[in-house]
């Protein structure tokens, strides 16, 4: 089945630039996605990119994919300590009838130090 | 959390009981699901329904049924606990039409934490 690899553990200086990578294995993937998890929380969605972009900004985000390489990174500008989190890569697979399936790597946690 | 509810957030239960976890949405949205979220693994799919009384396996799904039996409930229950099924569960819910081609973001809720002793 699909898999989809993140490396456990980042640390970054605040106002530091962050870049969190995710590999994954479904050369099918339609879309994307980077979810934020914060203690105690749920998953928040952060963003996502279609399979045929290769890049999308949004403020101090910034994802980068490689379709060929099936390498999705994120990148957060001037990091902040609340952007301490869990960071959840997932992809999706094409269109079924059950709906938006979607498989997670196992999350990067993100630790922003003073 | 847009309009999902988890209950219990919280239970510690003994092996070989039963449990059943609820997921309650105003969203009116079709797609349900039930993650399990563990160390070293992410999210696992349990379950996931596309409709009221229509369900199917994820890829956990083992020792796990599910039921919905109207739009805004979908209930996950353990019918005997083991230690190996101690985790946080999630819910979570999204409105994407059958064969959808768009992103159709899931929407979480906050999790309920399972202790098996």
């Amino acid at each position: 089945g699909e898999d989809v690899e993140q490396s456990l553990f980042l640390s970054v200086r605040e106002g530091d630039s962050s870049v969190i990578n995710c590999t994954y294995t479904d050369s099918s993937s339609t879309y994307l996605y980077w979810y934020k998890q914060e203690p105690g929380a749920g998953l928040q969605l952060l963003t996502y990119i279609f399979s045929n972009m290769d890049m999308k900004q949004d403020q101090r985000l910034t994802v980068l994919l490689n379709k060929k390489d099936k390498h999705l990174s994120l990148r957060i500008a001037d990091t902040q300590t609340g952007d301490s989190a869990i960071y959840f890569c997932a992809e999706r697979g094409p269109p079924t009838g059950g709906g938006n399936k979607l498989t997670f790597g196992t999350g990067t946690q993100l630790k922003v130090e003073l | 959390d847009a309009g999902i509810t988890q209950s219990p957030r919280h239970k510690v239960t003994e092996t070989g009981t039963p449990v059943t976890l609820r997921c309650h949405q105003t969203e009116n949205h079709r797609y349900m699901y039930w993650y399990r979220q563990d160390p070293g693994h992410g999210l696992r799919l349990i379950h996931y329904s596309y409709g009221v009384k229509d369900t199917d396996k994820g890829e956990v799904s083992d020792g796990y049924s599910v039921s919905r039996s109207k739009t805004e409930d979908f209930l996950l229950t353990l019918e005997s606990a083991t230690s190996s099924q101690t985790s946080v569960y999630f819910c979570a819910i999204s409105d994407a039409p059958q064969g959808s081609s768009g992103a159709n973001v899931l929407t979480f809720g906050a999790g309920s934490r399972l202790t098996v002793l």
